[in-house]
């Protein structure tokens, strides 16, 4: 167990939906990635924050968002959603941004969009 | 902007020793991850490299070469539960950590 929550596990939605997925970093961990896997492709960035603001941002598309809170939990806001959306999204933390930053990941969302 | 390189797949015996490497680029550079990610489930911390050299940590060892902006894997005495990915990462000077796009080795009898 990494100490990082991800909720849900899976999640089955329609097309033009819009979903949030949920992560919890590990206690004390003050940086949360988000991570995008689609079937047989690498971890791909989409966003990074630190200690509630935005550190980093991949390629991410602009209907997806994400933020995160006084709590340090984050969310990953994707709406009108499409196939290719369908993917596994991960969150990982760490506690410092930089030297040493190792990254612990959550299980995953399995995201399936029919 | 960052870039990473390595091999699609590799298939070795069981027993055997497996070599994965990673070549990248990126503008500074604040260290090098090996994760391991079998399918459908969550990448697993292996290695962290972020002076020239070898760090080994069981039956896997893990090098560095900043000045050719190299990494390998190594893995000895190869089991069947070492089939799986193997992601190379690189946390830049100013950037997040990126992956590479993985490795997927298949281990045989």
């Amino acid at each position: 167990d990494s100490g990082v929550t991800q909720t849900p596990k899976h999640l089955i939605t329609a097309t033009g939906q819009r979903v949030t997925l949920r992560c919890s970093p590990r206690s004390g961990d003050l940086s949360v990635y988000w991570y995008q896997q689609s079937l047989d492709q690498g971890l791909q960035f989409l966003i990074q924050y630190y200690n509630g603001e935005e550190r980093a941002k991949g390629n991410i598309l602009e209907r997806f968002s994400a933020q995160q809170f006084p709590d340090l939990h984050s969310e990953l806001n994707l709406s009108s959603l499409e196939l290719g959306d369908s993917a596994l999204y991960f969150c990982a933390s760490s506690s410092t941004f930089g030297r040493n930053a190792e990254a612990f990941f959550g299980q995953g969302t399995r995201l399936t969009v029919v | 902007g960052q870039n990473i390189d390595q091999p699609t797949e590799m298939t070795a015996t069981e027993g055997a020793i497996v070599q994965i490497n990673c070549t990248y680029q990126t503008s500074g550079f604040n260290g090098l991850f090996w994760y391991q990610q079998h399918a459908g489930e969550a990448p697993t911390f292996l290695s962290y490299n972020v002076l020239d050299g070898l760090e080994e940590k069981g039956r896997f060892s893990s090098f560095l070469s900043r000045s050719k902006g190299y990494s390998y894997l190594l893995l000895k005495e190869l089991q069947m539960k070492d089939s799986a990915s193997y992601l190379c990462s690189v946390l830049g000077g100013n950037t997040p950590l990126v992956f590479g796009k993985g490795t997927r080795l298949s281990v045989i009898a």
